[in-house]
């Protein structure tokens, strides 16, 4: 129990374009999605939560505009990359919290590989 | 502002050996998770720390959580070349369900 997966798992897109990543809960309802960060050989650093329903909260230093999230149902939540550019290569992993988890345990997804040429 | 520490932040040691890397947090919490990341790969869940005083084992890893110290360790017994990954731990922050890491140790066991 308590799968998350992402899709894509790799993606390189050129310059300009955007990009958008999908975060899924397959066998729970998810009321929380968080979505991280990580460059190379560093720690994850999150980006924002998303509850279902309503607007995303960004971390300090995080680009709303840039990097929008929507959270429109209890087993989906999606990060879109905006005109994206080298520098928003990193691997982005998504974590979903389960509806009624006693203990706020987050459960991950596979990450994304984000390539920007 | 909760801040979470590790160390060391690289670690190589001989199959065999045994070894304890440390998570110090800064501000109150009474729980603590511990995941391993292989590389290119996310996290894999090693242990949910719940209480103070909890010690859990799994293999040749034991992890245990001090809540009045701000501390919790992750000891490794024996060391095997598969353990070789990075271990990271996480804080929730109070108040919000969100975590934060601390900043990873790289743990390379030489055969």
């Amino acid at each position: 129990g308590a799968v998350v997966s992402q899709h894509p798992s790799r993606v390189i897109c050129k310059s300009g374009t955007s990009v958008k990543i999908e975060c899924r809960s397959l066998d729970f309802q998810a009321t929380t999605m968080f979505w991280y960060r990580q460059f190379p050989k560093q720690s994850l650093m999150l980006m924002a939560t998303s509850n279902e329903g309503s607007k995303a909260t960004y971390e300090q230093g995080v680009e709303k505009d840039k990097f929008l999230i929507n959270h429109a149902s209890l087993t989906l939540s999606t990060l879109t990359v905006t005109s994206a550019h080298p520098e928003d290569s990193s691997f982005y992993i998504c974590s979903a919290r389960q509806r009624g988890t006693p203990n706020n345990e987050q459960f991950f997804g596979p990450g994304t590989r984000l390539t920007v040429l | 502002e909760l801040k979470v520490e590790q160390n060391p932040l690289f670690l190589s040691m001989q199959e065999g050996k045994n070894y304890t890397i440390y998570c110090n947090y800064s501000t109150t919490s009474d729980r603590l998770y511990w995941y391993r990341q292989d590389p290119g790969k996310s996290l894999e869940s090693l242990f949910v720390l719940l209480s103070n005083g909890a010690v859990k084992q799994e293999g040749r890893l034991m992890a245990s959580l001090d809540t009045k110290a701000r501390l919790s360790t992750l000891h490794i017994t024996a060391a095997v070349h598969d353990l070789s990954a990075t271990y990271f731990c996480a804080v929730p922050d109070s108040g919000t369900y969100k975590y934060i890491f601390g900043t990873g140790t790289r743990l390379k066991v030489l055969a």
